[in-house]
């Protein structure tokens, strides 16, 4: 496509439930990050992919969460059993390369509110 | 490992005044530096890059110049407008695949 799309862009839940969120990256992009985005924390890397294998998920905070890639294109990330500190914005990006040189388009953002 | 470190906001100032976001980073390797911008209600768009030392990232006309030297990338533009209020995130890259931003600045240009 022609930019980077997420849904939803907003998802309210509950405590415990169990969240999906989309991320489908520019066409041909082969890298593919998200990133949270809490007030006042700034943006935090959770997890990048090159084509469809994860070499780094590092910035995934607990095994709540998890994130997938098929087919190098569209990303899901899970979070199970939703936490209040969940709550924040997660934004999907895409590059067209693995060089901390390129340039991330991002997508506009879901917004979690877990109550 | 790699942190930048940008000026807290938030920032206000009046149309046409000089605006300056003071942003440094850890000096591990030779990374790429950049500027995005957040507007309101929008996702993160690149404003300017520099991908080596002494090179200047314009656009729109904000400025940084990449100074190894007191490993700074700070953001100007000589007369803001009300249109540049915004998020300001200052990023370093490297020899891998990763951003590392700073926490923003929130920028408010009043009429």
């Amino acid at each position: 496509g022609a930019g980077v799309s997420q849904s939803p862009s907003n998802k309210v839940t509950e405590k415990g439930k169990d969240v999906e969120l989309r991320c489908d990256p520019i066409s041909g992009h082969t890298a593919l990050y998200w990133y949270r985005q809490s007030l006042g924390q700034g943006l935090e890397f959770l997890i990048y992919f090159q084509g469809n294998s994860a070499p780094d998920k590092s910035g995934l905070p607990s095994d709540r969460f998890s994130a997938e890639r098929t087919g190098g294109s569209v990303s899901t990330l899970t979070i199970q059993r939703t936490q209040q500190e969940d709550s924040a914005v997660y934004l999907c990006a895409s590059s067209s390369g693995n060089s901390g040189a390129n340039v991330l388009t991002f997508g506009a953002g879901s917004r979690l509110t877990v109550l | 490992g790699d942190s930048v470190t940008q000026m807290e906001g938030p920032v206000t100032l009046s149309e046409e005044a000089f605006l300056t976001i003071n942003c440094t980073y850890t000096a591990t390797g030779y990374p790429s530096l950049f500027w995005y911008v957040q507007y309101p209600g929008e996702g993160l768009q690149l404003l300017l890059k520099a991908t080596k030392a002494d090179d200047k990232g314009s656009n729109k006309g904000f400025e940084a110049t990449y100074r190894k030297e007191t490993t700074s990338f700070h953001l100007e533009k000589g007369s803001v407008q009300v249109s540049d209020s915004a998020v300001y995130f200052c990023a370093r890259g490297g020899s891998n695949y990763k951003l590392t931003f700073g926490k923003g600045t929130l920028l408010t240009v009043n009429p």
